[in-house]
């Protein structure tokens, strides 16, 4: 049973446009949910993460938004550059110290010139 | 600052071989985590430790051994190589188990 789901395999968006990246989850106890970004034959990279207690957390052209009631979150690039054509993964965990970080399967983003 | 390293990169075993991959990390991070990457699937943690001497098994553990004998190194083993073991393999470590994680560039296994 998928945790975490990123039902959009891919998504394009025109350079300069916004993107929007979404992710479901069905763990009501995930309490820290984390997005990275993997460019090919790179391992993931840490891109922006947000607790429960917040609904929006923002650091530059980057903001994860958190809807706990329907248990979604998004996140946002403003404005797309082609730097950020890669694969988004969007993770969760909860609120213990063992539990382990679970992944989506990824969508892989093109930004058109 | 190496941050985690994966060796080695690419490998091609056959089928009954047995191999160990290495991930180093140089952050003095306490939690080390090994995962494989297969199409459609992102990523499924196989085996993670905690702290230097201990491991457990996370959710694709089946045919992988681990070892943590030195902080610094995780090490996945596989024994006994099979065709399904054909994937990318991705060493990730973290200081906290809260925090987010650092994950090595891959290894590639092809089992023929």
């Amino acid at each position: 049973d998928q945790q975490v789901k990123q039902n959009s395999p891919s998504l394009s968006v025109q350079e300069g446009r916004i993107s929007i990246l979404n992710c479901d989850y069905t763990n009501s106890m995930f309490d820290y949910f984390l997005w990275y970004k993997k460019y090919p034959a790179e391992g993931p990279t840490f891109l922006i993460s947000i607790s429960s207690i917040k609904d929006k957390n923002e650091d530059g052209r980057f903001t994860v938004f958190l809807n706990k009631s329907a248990k979604h979150l998004s996140l946002h690039i403003v404005p797309s550059q082609p730097g950020d054509s890669a694969v988004y993964f969007c993770a969760a965990r909860g609120e213990y110290r063992d539990d382990k970080i679970i992944f989506g399967k990824g969508t892989r983003l093109h930004i058109l010139p | 600052n190496a941050g985690v390293t994966q060796t080695p990169k690419f490998r091609v075993l056959k089928t009954g071989q047995s191999m160990t991959l290495l991930c180093a990390q140089d952050m003095n991070h306490e939690y080390m985590y090994w995962y494989r990457q297969d199409p459609g699937m992102g990523l499924r943690l196989i085996h993670y430790s905690v702290g230097e001497g201990t491991t457990a098994k996370g959710e694709v553990p089946d045919g992988y051994n681990v070892s943590r004998l030195k902080k610094q190194n995780f090490l996945l083993g596989l024994e006994s190589a099979a065709p399904s073991q054909t994937s990318v393999y991705f060493c990730a470590s973290s200081y906290e188990s809260n925090q987010p994680q650092h994950f090595g560039d891959g290894t590639r296994l092809s089992i023929l």
